[in-house]
């Protein structure tokens, strides 16, 4: 399978706790993009990375969020300090695409890691 | 700013019924249009496309207008198959891609 994976595929945590998800795009894609989506909503932008540079994060992604690319290749979103409002689906996709270029490469989705927060 | 507006689900039809999933965008300039569908357990896939002013994406037996003057982008389909069942969503490109809240599709036999 070539496609978009997204590990774990379910997390269940206590408040306050820590979590980490990875995203490992399909091979020769160098954009990654992360997005939140809770329940009867759609999906909404966190942030992207062309290669390993992070060039644009949303105002939803606060700080205690945290996400890394640093080979270019697969990418983690940590989640530090946990409140219940976090609680959503977190989707990684990934395209090609030009730095800097504003134009449509098809976005490929993973299965998306499901985060509870009790 | 940028956004996108749904119609409000769920739809339930009957199979081989008409569909439509009205969908309208707020942008700046002329960004690419899509619809996204997300079946039950699986991750979202894109459904169609549409990159330009009166371009048509079809896909599946479904089609969508990029129509500027009324700043729409409805889905619609001929005749649905209970396996149409999903959650479709409208979106629109940016260099980041910005979802309506999504529509709930029921078709029943």
């Amino acid at each position: 399978d070539t496609g978009v994976s997204q590990d774990p595929r379910h997390k269940i945590t206590k408040r306050g706790q820590n979590v980490t998800f990875r995203c490992d795009p399909i091979s020769e894609h160098n954009r990654l993009y992360w997005y939140r989506q809770t329940l009867g909503q759609g999906p909404e932008f966190l942030t992207y990375f062309q290669n390993e540079a992070q060039l644009e994060k949303s105002r939803l992604l606060s700080d205690r969020f945290s996400a890394e690319r640093p080979k270019g290749s697969f990418s983690t979103l940590e989640i530090q300090r946990t409140e219940q409002g976090d609680s959503a689906m977190y989707l990684c996709a990934s395209s090609s695409g030009l730095a800097g270029y504003s134009s449509y490469n098809e976005q490929f989705f993973g299965p998306g890691t499901r985060l509870t927060v009790l | 700013g940028n956004s996108v507006t749904q119609m409000e689900g769920p739809v339930t039809l009957s199979e081989e019924a008409f569909l439509t999933i009205n969908c309208t965008y707020t942008a700046t300039g002329y960004p690419s249009l899509f619809w996204y569908v997300q079946y039950p357990g699986e991750g979202l896939q894109l459904l169609l496309k549409a990159t330009k002013a009166d371009d048509k994406g079809s896909n599946k037996g479904f089609e969508a207008t990029y129509r500027k003057e009324t700043t729409s982008f409805h889905l619609e389909k001929g005749s649905v198959q209970v396996s149409d069942s999903a959650v479709y969503f409208c979106a629109l490109d940016t260099g980041k891609l910005i979802f309506g809240q999504g529509t709930t599709l029921q078709v029943k036999p």
